[in-house]
C-alpha cells in the first residue's frame, strides 16, 4: 500500500472563492485521480493526473472549475475554481500501485484521506 | 453515472452475526475492489478480485465475483462492532478507462455491541 496525505484536512470557505487542496504520496506513483464524494453520495471520478501531461477530466468536470496540477511523482494538487455550496463535498486523492501474485500483475488503488469542504 | 448497485443500501447486525453485501455492475471490468469508509473520512481499501478470480479471502472477509451475473459479494464473517462503517465496490473497467474506479452507491453497515 502507500501512505497518502491531503492537505487541508477541511475547511469551510465562503462562496466565490477557491481552495487548493494538496495530495502528498510517500512513493513515486504514475496514475493519481480526484474523486468528489457529495453528502449523501458514492464516489465520483473527476479527473486523472498522470506527471508530464495535462490531466484528463470526466463528464461534467471542467478543467477551469478544477485545475489540477501533478509536478512530480510524489504530489498533486486540486484547486475548486469559484465555490457555490453546490461543491461542499468530500475530495479524495488516490494513487494506482501495481501487485505481483501468482505470476500476474494487477493494480490496487488506495485513497487519502480526504478533504471536507463546506462551502457557505 | 454510477455503475454498481449495491443491496441492501443499509444493513443492521449484531456482534458476531455474518453480514453480506451485494454489488452489481453493467459493463466487463479488469477487476472490483471493495472499501470500507468510516463516518465520511478515507476509503480503506480492502481486497482486489480481478476478473480471472471467482473467489478470495483475507481474514474474516470473503469476496465472491460472477463475471457472467457481473455481481460480487462481501462476507464478512464474526462481525465487530467496529466493522461499522460504509462499504463500497468499485469496478475498474480497463481498456481506454484503466485506472479509472466506478463506484456502487455503497451499504451502510452497523453491527451492533
Amino acid at each position: 500500500s502507500a501512505v497518502i496525505s491531503q492537505k487541508p484536512s477541511r475547511d469551510i470557505c465562503q462562496r466565490g472563492t477557491s481552495l487548493t487542496i494538496q495530495c502528498q504520496v510517500d512513493s513515486q506513483v504514475t496514475m493519481m485521480f480526484w474523486y468528489r464524494q457529495q453528502p449523501g453520495q458514492s464516489l465520483t471520478l473527476i479527473a486523472t493526473a498522470n506527471q508530464g501531461s495535462e490531466a484528463t477530466y470526466e463528464s461534467g468536470f471542467v478543467i477551469d472549475k478544477f485545475p489540477i496540477s501533478r509536478p512530480n511523482l510524489t504530489f498533486s494538487t486540486l484547486t475548486v475554481s469559484n465555490m457555490s455550496p453546490e461543491d461542499s463535498s468530500i475530495y479524495l486523492c488516490s494513487v494506482e500501485l501495481w501487485s505481483l501474485s501468482g505470476g500476474s500483475s494487477y493494480n490496487e488503488q488506495f485513497f487519502g484521506p480526504g478533504t471536507r469542504l463546506t462551502v457557505l | 453515472s454510477q455503475q454498481g448497485e449495491e443491496d441492501p443500501q443499509a444493513l443492521s447486525i449484531q456482534e458476531g452475526e455474518n453480514a453480506t453485501m451485494n454489488c452489481s455492475y453493467k459493463t466487463s471490468i479488469n477487476n472490483l475492489q471493495w472499501y470500507r469508509q468510516n463516518s465520511g473520512r478515507g476509503l480503506v481499501h480492502l481486497i482486489l478480485i480481478r476478473s480471472n478470480e471467482r473467489e478470495k479471502h483475507s481474514g474474516r472477509l470473503r469476496v465472491t465475483l460472477d463475471t457472467s451475473k457481473k455481481s460480487s459479494s462481501l462476507l464478512i464473517t464474526a462481525s465487530r462492532a467496529a466493522d461499522t462503517a460504509s462499504y463500497f465496490c468499485a469496478t475498474d473497467a480497463g481498456g481506454t478507462s484503466y485506472g479509472k474506479l466506478t463506484f456502487g452507491q455503497g451499504t451502510i453497515l452497523t453491527v451492533h455491541p
